[in-house]
């Protein structure tokens, strides 16, 4: 069964400092893994995606990601967090039949100055 | 990419009416999908639409409930029938291109 895991409702961090959102997931063959960004009032918008090659991807808004196989995890990252980017992030996995999409159940990420 | 529009952007509606909510996108898709979300919560799927045929229901919803068209590849509609104050949400409409999936802006609902 595919599935997705983010552990924290809720990240605090202050703004220049490098922020980390955590997600792992569970599914079945190669993972197509997903990161989306919801900013207040407004829908998903698409950060970064992990399908194949170089582990470390990066996305929009200066976000990367690091898909690690063995650990089943793909955690968002980025050097130097701005207020601007409190927003909640969702973490996604396409399913092994390619349509349906499985998302995480989010994280508030909350940057203070 | 995609770009998606939803109709209306927000309703408050009392209990026991029917909204409609349409969903347009500016390519043809094969596939488009209906999420709920709860502020600040995660998505749920409500159900798969595809072009000439009926659309496919997620467990805990049914179709007398949320009526879903999809007269062509690039608009669906969404209906939340006999509403209650518990459908007040989010609703979004989604495709998939390629290996990506795009949102629509959502229809934030409120049942009175």
């Amino acid at each position: 069964a595919q599935s997705v895991a983010q552990p924290e409702d809720q990240v605090n961090v202050a703004e220049g400092n490098p922020l980390t959102v955590k997600c792992t997931y569970s599914v079945s063959g190669n993972p197509y893994l997903f990161w989306y960004v919801q900013y207040p009032n407004r829908g998903l918008q698409f950060l970064l995606k992990y399908i194949t090659g170089d582990n470390l991807v990066k996305g929009s808004y200066g976000f990367e990601a690091e898909f690690n196989k063995s650990q089943t995890s793909f955690h968002l990252k980025k050097p130097s967090a701005l207020v601007s980017d409190s927003a909640l992030y969702f973490c996604a996995v396409r399913g092994a039949d390619f349509n349906k999409f499985y998302f995480g159940s989010g994280t508030k990420l909350n940057v203070k100055p | 990419s995609a770009v998606i529009s939803q109709k209306p952007s927000r309703d408050i509606c009392q209990r026991g009416t029917s909204l409609t909510i349409q969903c347009q996108v500016d390519s043809q898709v094969t596939m488009m999908f209906w999420y709920r979300q709860q502020p600040g919560q995660s998505l749920t799927l409500i159900a798969t639409a595809n072009q000439g045929s009926e659309a496919t229901y997620e467990s805990g919803f049914v179709i007398d409930k949320f009526p879903i068209s999809r007269p062509n590849l690039t608009f669906s509609t969404l209906t939340v029938s006999n509403m209650s104050p518990e459908d007040s949400s989010i609703y979004l409409c989604s495709v998939v291109t390629g290996v990506e999936q795009f949102f629509g802006p959502g229809t934030r609902l409120t049942v009175l």
